[in-house]
């Protein structure tokens, strides 16, 4: 089975700042790589299918790059509302999380 | 508008069982591909079980294969999750998900809490 492994596993930063996820997986994956910000007591809500294409609603500083094994999620620029848990996913498989605390 | 409420959670002792429930609302429901995840009390998102758009194929995490069946009514737009044999590590917030191209999980509910508990 693939893993995916996310970095780092909590992150502190501040509003206006410009972070990045990371998801590794064990092995080359080619299907679709995806993210969701789960916000606390909330379902989880898809953010990139794809590993690059934003999900409808989405605000534009949310980005996702990456192929083969190697993956990344940008906030080009925190908000209070972004400060959330982040899951990369590759069919039945999630990363561990990130917390992106303030 | 895309809906999904799930229903049927609750407490349950070890070695009980539980039927979960989830009535979907705002889409062609028989397109779909649909999905249930869970996450036990501050742990990660975990996926369970995926049922084709016809119910002719179903897929397990190793963990519930052979205790829990996922099935689905089309008539009456529902996606249900039986469970049996279940476990204290069973428990956990499960959600009902709709899925996109190439297990994507587009669409969530808000979830159901189940609590294995003597």
């Amino acid at each position: 089975d693939i893993q995916m492994t996310q970095s780092p596993s909590s992150l502190s930063a501040s509003v206006g700042d410009r972070v990045t996820i990371t998801c590794r997986a064990s092995q080359r994956i080619t299907s679709s790589l995806n993210w969701y910000q789960q916000r606390p007591g909330k379902a989880p809500r898809l953010l990139i299918y794809a590993a690059s294409t934003l999900q409808s609603g989405v605000p534009s500083r949310f980005s996702g790059s990456g192929s083969g094994t190697d993956f990344t999620l940008t906030i080009s620029s925190l908000q209070p509302e972004d400060f959330a848990t982040y899951y990369c996913q590759q069919r039945g498989t999630f990363g561990q999380g990130t917390d992106l605390e303030i | 508008e895309v809906q999904l409420v799930e229903s049927g959670g609750g407490l349950v002792q070890p070695g009980g069982s539980l039927r979960l429930s989830c009535a979907a609302s705002g889409f062609t429901f028989s397109n779909y591909w649909m999905s249930w995840v869970r996450q036990a009390p501050g742990k990660g998102l975990e996926w369970v079980a995926q049922i084709q758009h016809d119910g002719s194929a179903q897929y397990y995490v190793d963990s519930v294969r052979g205790r829990f069946t996922i099935s689905r009514d089309n008539a009456k737009n529902s996606l249900y999750l039986q469970m049996n044999s279940l476990r204290a590590e069973d428990t956990a917030v499960y959600y009902c998900a709709r899925e996109g191209s190439g297990t994507v999980f587009v669409y969530w509910g808000q979830g159901t809490l189940v609590t294995v508990s003597s």
